[in-house]
């Protein structure tokens, strides 16, 4: 079955900063790539994401990128606030299921 | 307002005592899921439905049981808890065949003594 890797697992920037979070998957008929955010003792939600079809996406400071060759998908944020500090999580969809990474813990300092 | 309503959030129970966690939504999705998170493993798959009547293991479905016998609800059964259950549940609904899962529950935060 799928299996989806993430890194780093914690990430540490400076506000203003650029972060950078990697996934690989191991499935190459995993065809959809969603981002979520977790703030603390919150709920996961959906911040972006990419179809198998398309190369890059972008969401004013977020973007996706995706290398089907490769099997890996990277989520950018640009220009770090501190308001995104949270749990952020890759996820890549086979068949009817949604395999989740293991999280990236993502601290903005001021 | 669209939402995924989980209930109890909190729920403290003894080893072996039934218990079941509900999950509704008002979206006429037809895809539900339960989800577990737990430290360092992040979202695990325990069952998902596709319809009403229609459900299917996910990655880690030993110790539950589900049911959905009407769109809108899709409950989480423990019949016989452990303290390895001990853990973050997440319920989600989306469209289709669950690739767009947007709306996530609460959550249910669950303790097995």
């Amino acid at each position: 079955g799928e299996n989806v890797e993430q890194h780093p697992s914690t990430l540490s920037v400076q506000e203003g900063d650029s972060a950078v979070i990697k996934c690989t998957y191991s499935d190459s008929a995993s065809n959809y790539f969603p981002w979520y955010k977790q703030e603390l003792g919150k709920r996961p939600q959906l911040i972006i994401d990419i179809r198998s079809n398309v190369g890059e996406k972008k969401d004013q400071r977020i973007a996706v990128t995706l290398n089907k060759t490769a099997k890996h998908f990277s989520l950018h944020i640009t220009e770090t606030q501190p308001e995104d500090s949270a749990v952020y999580f890759c996820a890549a969809h086979n068949t009817d299921k949604l395999i989740f990474g293991t999280g990236t813990r993502l601290q903005v300092f001021p | 307002e669209a939402q995924v309503t989980q209930n109890p959030r909190y729920l403290i129970t003894v080893t072996g005592k039934k218990l079941t966690v509900t999950c509704s939504q008002n979206m006429n999705h037809e895809y539900m899921s339960w989800y577990r998170q737990d430290p360092g493993l992040g979202l695990r798959q325990i069952y998902y439905s596709m319809n009403v009547e229609v459900t299917d293991k996910g990655d880690v479905p030993e110790g539950y049981k589900v049911s959905r016998k009407e769109k809108r609800n899709f409950p989480l059964i423990l019949e016989s808890p452990s303290p390895n259950q001990t853990s973050l549940y997440f319920c989600a609904s989306g469209i289709g065949t669950g690739k767009n899962i947007q709306y996530f529950g609460a959550g249910t935060r669950l303790s097995v003594l």
